[in-house]
């Protein structure tokens, strides 16, 4: 059974600019997770969507947002990137409230 | 909300020592899960454990839902468990500790 997977792998974009991350859940799971990983530090809640729904979202401004498509895949969009969004961005997918499952990141570097 | 600590910060083990994780909430949690951070940043579930014990090969947790802790313990500890270790838990928001850094000398 394929783990949860996330494109691209490296993104470098310039202060600005808008990323678009993406993530595809382990077949049967409803819920994707958003987190954020700034080097040397802990991960921090960003959005968790559910059956198409955004059901929470953490700290972060309105310029991070995403959606959930019908296949349950998900996209984190960033605009205005600024140099503090460099971080590792994770996605991770579970049955609702269940165990979560994490996919290897992507490593946005913003010049 | 909810507040997530883990002790100690930082751990450094003779390669074949025995130690023990701790985590513990501010309030109550479900979903409970420990975590390893690879080198390259992959996190590799380790156990979903929101109350009760359970054992994988070295490694076991114990969480005490009523007291509001968790507990990971590694035996006979080798080099490639170096790492971070996190736990984390949640309702609607899933919070996740600071961590801790685990080195084993060989």
């Amino acid at each position: 059974e394929a783990g949860v997977t996330q494109s691209p792998t490296h993104l470098i974009k310039t202060r600005g600019q808008q990323a678009t991350l993406r993530c595809s859940p382990i077949s049967g799971h409803t819920s994707v997770y958003w987190y954020q990983q700034a080097l040397g530090l802990g991960l921090q809640f960003l959005l968790w969507y559910d059956e198409g729904e955004e059901r929470n979202r953490g700290n972060f401004p309105p310029r991070f947002s995403g959606r959930q498509f019908p296949n349950y895949s998900s996209e984190l969009n960033v605009n205005a990137l600024e140099l503090e969004d460099s971080a590792l961005y994770l996605c991770a997918s579970s049955l609702l409230g269940d165990e979560q499952f994490f996919g290897p990141g992507t490593r946005l570097t913003v010049l | 909300g909810i507040q997530v600590e883990q002790s100690p910060p930082d751990l450094i083990l003779q390669e074949g020592a025995n130690s023990t994780l701790r985590c513990n909430f501010s309030d109550s949690v479900n979903n409970l899960q420990w975590f390893h951070q690879n080198p390259w940043g992959q996190l590799i579930n380790l156990f979903y454990i929101p109350s009760g014990t359970k054992q994988n090969g070295r490694l076991s947790a114990t969480t005490v839902a009523t007291e509001r802790y968790s507990l990971l313990y590694i035996s006979s500890s080798q080099t490639t468990d170096s790492g971070v270790y996190f736990c984390a838990g949640g309702g609607f928001k899933t919070i996740f500790g600071a961590g801790t850094r685990l080195f084993v000398k060989a």
